[in-house]
Formats: structure tokens, C-alpha cells, sequence
């Protein structure tokens, strides 16, 4: 199947420093990507999809200017969150669309402190 | 409203002993659902796509099944190996995806 990677796979920060957190497909172009967050044993919640060249588009109750994100190329999209706190604190997931499936990383662990 | 549930939310089996995990879905437009397998601090790994009801599709220990309302996935002598959370999510005519909000497996040596 193909693959999707997400880099770095955990950080620590300070709280209101900025994070960036980088999802490529590396061997497969993706028009479209999306990013989720993940609470511990809870079920992934898509915050914005991702489309190569235009505007991310978020998902209701997603704060667009704290969670910037971009997708420069059709195998690399970047999720910055800005002057995290600790709760945004989270595990959070990339996916990737090939023609019709959808391809996950395997996630980057945030930590705020 | 779109509406997909997973049932049951843990379930604890002995290796061997078969099983199956429920995925039931209120939807509008249903283009495709998805079985993807997550194991702790990871992504989810894709498993089936499943299309049309009374399409089946098998992998190893693992058979996905999809009727109009709802997909069983089925789990035939499973090894602790096997052991993860399930999930199932459906993607529809809108372009929306949603996922369920998985089965915890445990399979006990």
C-alpha cells in the first residue's frame, strides 16, 4: 500500500512557542490530505483538509489561525500550531488520498508544557 | 444527521476464539467504507474498502462484509497479535468522512 510519513513522530515544547508538524506521501501524489487530532482512547476528529495549492478548509470549531495549515506540493503538507498551550496537547494524525483510498502517517505526539 | 456507531466498544477474546466487530451507519450517499486497524500511539493502518452491500473482502484472519446498513468485520481464530482498535469509517457523496469511534480488541494468549 502506499505510504505516508509524518515528521518529527513526538515534541516537546514550551507553551506559546510554534510547532510544525510535516505529513509527506512518498510514493504517490496527493491532491488532498487531511489532518486529525486524536484524544487518548477516543476516535480520530478530521480538522481540515488539505488541497494542494489552494486554502485548507476547516472543520467547524477548528481555530484556522491557530492551526495554520499548508500544502505546498502534491506530496507535502504542514500543520503549524501556533503559541500552543497544553491543551493542545494531542496526538495528531495525517492522511493521504490515492485515487480513492485514504492513506494515515503515524502520527506526531505533541506535548505542551 | 450521518451517523456511524461501532459495537462492541472492547472486546476480549481468547486466541482462537472467532468473533465478529459491528459497524452500523445512518448515512446519506454512501460512496465507500473503510476498515483501517490502529494499534497504540500509531496511525491507523488501512485494512478493506468495501462499495456496494454484499461485497466481501478477505485478508488473512480478517473478512470485511458490507450490507445497506452496516459492515461486520470478521475475525476467524485470531492470535494476540491481532490485538488493536478497529475502526470503520465511511466516506460519502459530499466528499465527507467519518469515522466510528472503534473496537478495542484484545486477543489473550
Amino acid at each position: 500500500g502506499a505510504v505516508v510519513s509524518q515528521h518529527p513522530s513526538w515534541v516537546i515544547c514550551k507553551s506559546g512557542t510554534s510547532v510544525k508538524i510535516e505529513c509527506r506521501s512518498l510514493d504517490f501524489q496527493a491532491t488532498t490530505m487531511f489532518w486529525y487530532r486524536q484524544f487518548p482512547k477516543q476516535s480520530l476528529m478530521l480538522m481540515a483538509t488539505s488541497n494542494e495549492g489552494s486554502k485548507a478548509t476547516y472543520e467547524q470549531g477548528v481555530e484556522k489561525d491557530k492551526f495554520l495549515i499548508n500544502h505546498a506540493s502534491l506530496t507535502l503538507s504542514t500543520l503549524t500550531v501556533t503559541s500552543a498551550h497544553p491543551e493542545d496537547s494531542s496526538f495528531y494524525i495525517c492522511s493521504a488520498r490515492s485515487s480513492y483510498e485514504q492513506y494515515f502517517g503515524p502520527g506526531t505526539r505533541l506535548t505542551v508544557t | 444527521e450521518d451517523q456511524v456507531t461501532q459495537s462492541p466498544e472492547a472486546l476480549r477474546l481468547q486466541e482462537g476464539e472467532s468473533s465478529s466487530l459491528n459497524c452500523s451507519y445512518t448515512v446519506s450517499g454512501l460512496r465507500g467504507l473503510f476498515w483501517y486497524r490502529q494499534d497504540p500511539g500509531k496511525g491507523p493502518e488501512f485494512l478493506f474498502t468495501l462499495y456496494s452491500a454484499g461485497e466481501e473482502k478477505e485478508k488473512e484472519r480478517l473478512k470485511a462484509t458490507l450490507t445497506k446498513k452496516e459492515s461486520f468485520l470478521h475475525i476467524t481464530a485470531p492470535k494476540p497479535e491481532d490485538s488493536a482498535t478497529y475502526l470503520c469509517a465511511v466516506h460519502l457523496t459530499g466528499n465527507q468522512f467519518y469515522f466510528g469511534t472503534g473496537t478495542s480488541l484484545t486477543v489473550i494468549p
